[in-house]
């Protein structure tokens, strides 16, 4: 099965100061990753996903996420952090059930913390 | 585009009574709807993959019986937590995907079961 590894569990980080958020994955064939974004007591907002193309992703709010293939990462950034960046950040990869369905393999999440 | 809602936002029930709740793809069709379970400070985890018309697919661990989804049309899937008791309190979160890859979330339920 396909899965990704988020290995922090809080990333802490100054307002204005650059901002990365990790993310390892394992597939068997190519990969099709997700960053989503996850404030308290709401859904999940999707910020970006890799498919195929450029290596650097663009997605809301000004966050970006670089495809290494040969390090098997997709880590998560931006360059200059807002207190509103607070949230749990989620990176997903796409899971080829037998029956189909492209479900989402999720990491256990990343708590970032902006301070002012 | 791309919004999902999720009807309550919260609901406290007692144990023993059943719970409906209510996902809908607000702009566009879903081909596929998700339900997810996730408890305090941890990832989602997957319940169930419902196709409109058909039954659901549940995740190994997942009692059919006791969570019901129901897909009828491509913008409505429902989640019935039948015979509730306490340890099913949790935040319920749905998702729909229209024809890309990518998921849209619902913004969750919170349910109580007292």
């Amino acid at each position: 099965a396909q899965s990704v590894a988020q290995p922090e569990d809080q990333v802490n980080v100054a307002e204005g100061n650059p901002l990365t958020v990790k993310c390892t994955y394992s597939v068997s064939g190519n990969p099709y990753l997700f960053w989503y974004v996850q404030y308290p007591n709401r859904g999940l907002q999707f910020l970006l996903k890799y498919i195929t193309g450029d290596n650097l992703v663009k997605g809301s709010y000004g966050f970006e996420a670089e495809f290494n293939k040969s390090q098997t990462s997709f880590h998560l950034k931006k360059p200059s952090a807002l207190v509103s960046d607070s949230a749990l950040y989620f990176c997903a990869v796409r899971d080829i059930m037998g029956y189909g369905n492209n479900r989402l393999a999720f990491g256990k999440g990343n708590q970032v913390v902006v301070i002012p | 585009g791309a919004v999902v809602s999720q009807h309550p936002s919260w609901v406290i029930c007692k144990s023993g009574t059943s719970v409906k709740i209510e996902c809908r793809s607000l702009d566009f069709q879903a081909t596929t709807m998700f339900w997810y379970r996730q408890f305090p400070k941890q990832s989602l985890m997957l319940m169930a993959t419902s196709n409109e018309g058909s039954k659901a697919t549940y995740e190994q661990g997942v009692e059919k019986d006791k969570f019901l989804i129901n897909h009828a049309s491509l913008t409505l899937s429902t989640l019935t937590v039948t015979s509730a008791h306490p340890e099913d309190s949790s935040f319920y979160i749905c998702s729909a995907r229209e024809r890309g890859y990518e998921q849209y979330f619902g913004p969750g339920t919170r349910l109580t079961v007292t």
